[in-house]
């Protein structure tokens, strides 16, 4: 199995308090990417990195930011949180183009 | 915007064979990915389709065609572990992303 993990791996917190998730891994990938997946929706990419520092938006991006200032680590942050962000958050890492993605075990977030 | 669909829900009979459809409309394509995801867990890599034709790993095949924009996953001798969500993506050549249509969960009847 690829070496990535994610903490916390459960959370629960109030409306408007932030929230930083992370994605750490040991395979010296290039790529990282956040996706949430939320009943009736499938995966749905929030943001990505390409390379320290180098990051792009996904698919849902609106009320969350990212950082990669490492290879091996991929922040989430939930700058306030609101109840439509509760959900259950996957990291996933790649090669380089062309190559398989591999996910962690995920967060489950939930926010009162 | 991107497109990517794939029935909701299956139903088959152990030791049968079944074929999951997906088909894309996306402004940009690289290759095809098919994912396993059981309940409650993270999604695990079965295949990734670049060319047209078909491959074959096991009981599983994927196959793809790239001017149809179409790809099935064919599980063969199904077996009761294979219950789970099948998860169909396309790698975006132009940007690095890959985006997921909503799955398909595949119950397995004895």
């Amino acid at each position: 199995d690829a070496g990535i993990t994610q903490s916390p791996r459960h959370k629960v917190t109030e409306t408007g308090t932030p929230v930083t998730l992370r994605c750490h891994q040991t395979e010296n990938h290039r790529y990282m990417y956040w996706y949430r997946q939320d009943p009736g929706h499938g995966l749905r990419l929030i943001h990505y990195s390409y390379g320290v520092k180098d990051t792009d938006k996904g698919e849902v991006s609106d009320g969350y930011s990212v950082s990669r200032s490492k290879t091996e680590d991929f922040l989430l942050t939930l700058e306030s949180a609101t109840s439509s962000q509760t959900s259950v958050y996957f990291c996933a890492i790649r090669r380089d183009r062309a190559d398989e993605q591999y996910f962690g075990p995920g967060t489950r977030l939930t926010v009162t | 915007g991107q497109n990517i669909d794939q029935p909701t829900e299956m139903t088959a009979t152990e030791g049968a064979i079944v074929q999951i459809n997906c088909t894309y409309q996306t402004s940009g394509f690289n290759g095809l990915f098919w994912y396993q995801q059981h309940a409650g867990e993270a999604p695990t890599f079965l295949s990734y389709n670049v060319l047209d034709g078909l491959e074959e790993k096991g009981r599983f095949s994927s196959f793809l065609s790239r001017s149809k924009g179409y790809s099935y996953l064919l599980l063969k001798e199904l077996q009761m572990k294979d219950s789970a969500s099948y998860l169909c993506a396309v790698d975006m050549n132009r940007d690095d992303k890959i985006i997921f249509g909503k799955g398909t969960r595949l119950h397995i009847l004895p």
